[in-house]
């Protein structure tokens, strides 16, 4: 068990540029989330998988934003045309399917940090 | 709905005292519970969490924390801090009434400082 991984962990963009972000969750999770962190806040939600299918987005994730997750195992973020507002610390997070999904609990990986200038 | 409050930006407590960091929530149906530390440039780890039983849970590091259904609350706890405590801690909650998203709320966060 090597924990979820984040790739890059750091990215400085220019206001208008794509980037994408990467996240290879514990092996066995079939449930990856993306969440989204500015300071003083609490990570907000923005879309999770369940296996390779995308099964919940929040209205904060705006048509700019698109993730994917092709064969269920590492999932990309993609943000397109980035605004001075994107910037944020951009969170992963894996967890395994139980018999009580309220209960499950999600691990995070050390997250990308983006900056857009 | 389902929301969480951490009604303190920032808890001071001396090395070797008792700490608690204060957590409130509010759902529909029966509330999951969750506490995460986060460090400096770092991602959430896990603490421990309430599902059900026992209100006193107790989790990594020699944390634990007490559900209160009357109070709805879930204040984390730790019987003497450490300089190494020092970080952000998040509570999140899940309701799961009429079979509700996975996905969990998160509070601010509270900075915990400890003073050697």
């Amino acid at each position: 068990d090597t924990g979820v991984s984040q790739d890059p962990r750091h990215k400085i963009t220019k206001r208008g540029q794509n980037v994408t972000f990467r996240c290879d969750p514990i092996s066995e999770h079939n449930r990856l989330y993306w969440y989204r962190q500015t300071l003083g806040q609490g990570p907000e939600f923005l879309t999770y998988f369940q296996n390779e299918a995308q099964l919940e987005k929040s209205r904060l994730l705006s048509d700019r934003f698109s993730a994917e997750r092709p064969k269920g195992s590492f999932s990309t973020l993609e943000i397109q045309r980035t605004e001075q507002g994107d910037s944020a610390m951009y969170l992963c997070a894996s967890s395994r399917t139980s018999g009580n999904p309220a209960g499950e609990t999600q691990y995070f990986g050390p997250g990308t940090r983006l900056l857009v200038l | 709905a389902q929301s969480v409050a951490q009604p303190e930006d920032q808890v001071n407590v001396a090395e070797g005292n008792p700490l608690t960091v204060k957590c409130t929530y509010s759902v529909s149906g029966n509330p999951y519970l969750f506490w995460y530390v986060q460090y400096p440039n770092r991602g959430l780890q896990f603490l421990l969490k309430y599902i059900t039983g026992d209100n006193l849970v107790k989790g990594s590091y020699g944390f634990e924390a007490e559900f209160n259904k009357s109070q709805t609350s879930f204040h984390l706890k730790k019987p003497s801090a450490l300089v190494s405590d020092s970080a952000l801690y998040f509570c999140a909650v899940r309701d799961m009434k009429g079979g509700g998203s996975y996905i969990p709320t998160f509070g601010r966060g509270t900075s915990l400082i400890v003073h050697p």
